[in-house]
């Protein structure tokens, strides 16, 4: 079972700042079958990236994904108002397609 | 539209069960591998269950294995999860997803999302 530990836990930042988000994997990810999702309150998770770098359709390209094998990262370039959020990863390379305890985004 | 709405959830007691229902609308269903996620009141996410397109296969959280099940009708354009034997800590919000390709296996990250129905497991 592959176990997703994402760092730092909050993150406080102010719009127009960068943020680096990272998911650190328990054994290396395959093929990077790794996404990292963006979740408001009330709301259903929306996907920002699949394949550890390929923005789903629609996401701003100031959100960027890299990494692979074990260590992965999610960033904001230019942090927008509406960027404040809790983001997770999830691997979806072998069942279980567990997810990260997820990083708060606040301002 | 490519949508998902579920149904289903609501008060239970300790011990009960309830039968959740996701329904798709706006896409081929029968390409898609589907999926359940749930959240716990003020918690993160957590896989519960993923059924590839054929349901030839699927998978469950270690933990939920045993009490619930993952089915399909690809006819109806409707996901199904059965909970049994529900727990105080099965209280949480059940999400439905679809995969993001059609191409048959469960490998996929979660694409669409429904809103997801409140289960909440209480005497």
């Amino acid at each position: 079972e592959i176990v997703l530990t994402q760092s730092p836990g909050t993150l406080s930042l102010s719009p127009g700042e960068r943020a680096t988000l990272s998911c650190r994997a328990s054994q290396s990810v395959s093929s990077n079958y790794l996404a990292w999702y963006q979740q408001k309150p009330g709301q259903a998770p929306r996907l920002l990236i699949f394949g550890a770098s390929s923005r789903a359709t629609g996401i701003p390209d100031r959100f960027s994904g890299s990494g692979s094998g074990t260590d992965f990262t999610l960033t904001i370039s230019r942090l927008d108002p509406e960027d404040f959020a809790v983001y997770y990863c999830q691997h979806y390379a072998s069942s279980p397609y567990n997810f990260g305890q997820g990083t708060k985004l606040e301002i | 539209e490519v949508q998902l709405v579920e149904s289903g959830g609501g008060l239970v007691k300790p011990g009960g069960s309830l039968r959740l229902s996701c329904a798709a609308s706006g896409f081929t269903f029968s390409s898609y591998s589907m999926h359940w996620v749930r959240q716990a009141p003020g918690k993160g996410l957590e896989w519960v269950s993923s059924i590839c397109r054929d349901s030839a296969n699927i998978y469950y959280a270690d933990s939920l294995k045993g009490r619930f099940t993952t089915s399909r009708d690809n006819d109806r354009k409707l996901l199904y999860l059965q909970v049994n034997s529900l727990r105080g800590e099965d209280t949480a919000v059940y999400f439905c997803a679809r995969g993001l390709s059609p191409v048959g296996g469960t490998r996929e990250a979660f694409h669409i999302w429904g809103q997801g129905t409140m289960v909440t497991v209480s005497s």
